[in-house]
């Protein structure tokens, strides 16, 4: 069975730092067709993809949050960090994981869809 | 970077309607598109890949189409089950969503 579980702080204060983990089980980090995305829900709003990670470790980001997020992992840990910098109250959010595993494929690209997702964990950012 | 809009933002619809969303991007993607169902206090639901095709375990319902910079998500008869918001994606980006609720 796959699951991701997110688990960090669930409460944060103005210009501080989050990290979150994402531990992952029944797939491997390392997988050729895996990768896992961090997503958030502000209350009320739509979903916004934050940062993607490949099992050959390359990364991406949202670009309008990239100078203030990292994404990494740690393949013998099953586990994908994810640090935020700068925390203001508008980033008050439910973050949650998502396993990204290769669908589709062309000859030209591979076609990735987040096909489970964790709980997620609620972070408020507040003095 | 791509920009992903969706229309209508939100609909009222009736169990047995049809019902059809829009996605459009703003430059063209082929058929690199994918379909989330989202219901308040779950996770998201993975429904649809490569813009027509259907993820494992969804029902024959909802079916996907379109190429290039619009696409389309169809229910062909609403169930109960099937109000919740709506999602297409595009790698990183997100819509806005779709609401789709009781009338």
């Amino acid at each position: 069975q796959v699951t991701l579980k997110e688990s960090g702080p669930v409460l944060v204060k103005p210009t501080e730092t989050l990290t979150l983990t994402c531990t992952v089980s029944g797939f491997s980090l390392s997988d050729p067709a895996m990768g896992v995305s961090w997503i958030r829900q502000p209350p009320g709003k739509a979903l916004e993809w934050l940062a993607q990670i490949f099992s050959n470790g390359d990364t991406s980001y949202n670009s309008s949050l990239k100078r203030r997020l990292t994404i990494s992992k740690d393949a013998s840990k099953s586990q994908v960090v994810l640090t935020m910098t700068e925390m203001d109250p508008v980033d008050t959010a439910t973050y949650s994981c998502a396993r990204m595993r290769v669908v589709f494929a062309t000859r030209a690209t591979y076609y990735y869809g987040m096909d489970v997702w964790g709980q997620g964990t609620t972070v408020t950012v507040s003095s | 970077d791509i920009q992903m809009t969706q229309s209508p933002a939100s609909l009222s619809a009736s169990v047995g309607d049809r019902v059809t969303i829009t996605c459009r991007a703003s430059q063209t993607i082929d058929n690199n598109l994918n379909w989330y169902q989202h219901k308040p206090g779950r996770v998201p639901t993975f429904l649809i890949y490569a813009a027509s095709r259907l993820q494992r375990g969804v029902p024959s319902r909802f079916s996907g189409g379109g190429s290039g910079t619009d696409f389309t998500l169809t229910i062909s008869s609403l169930q109960p089950e099937d109000f919740a918001t709506y999602y297409c994606q595009h790698r990183g980006t997100f819509g806005p969503g779709t609401r789709v609720d009781i009338k």
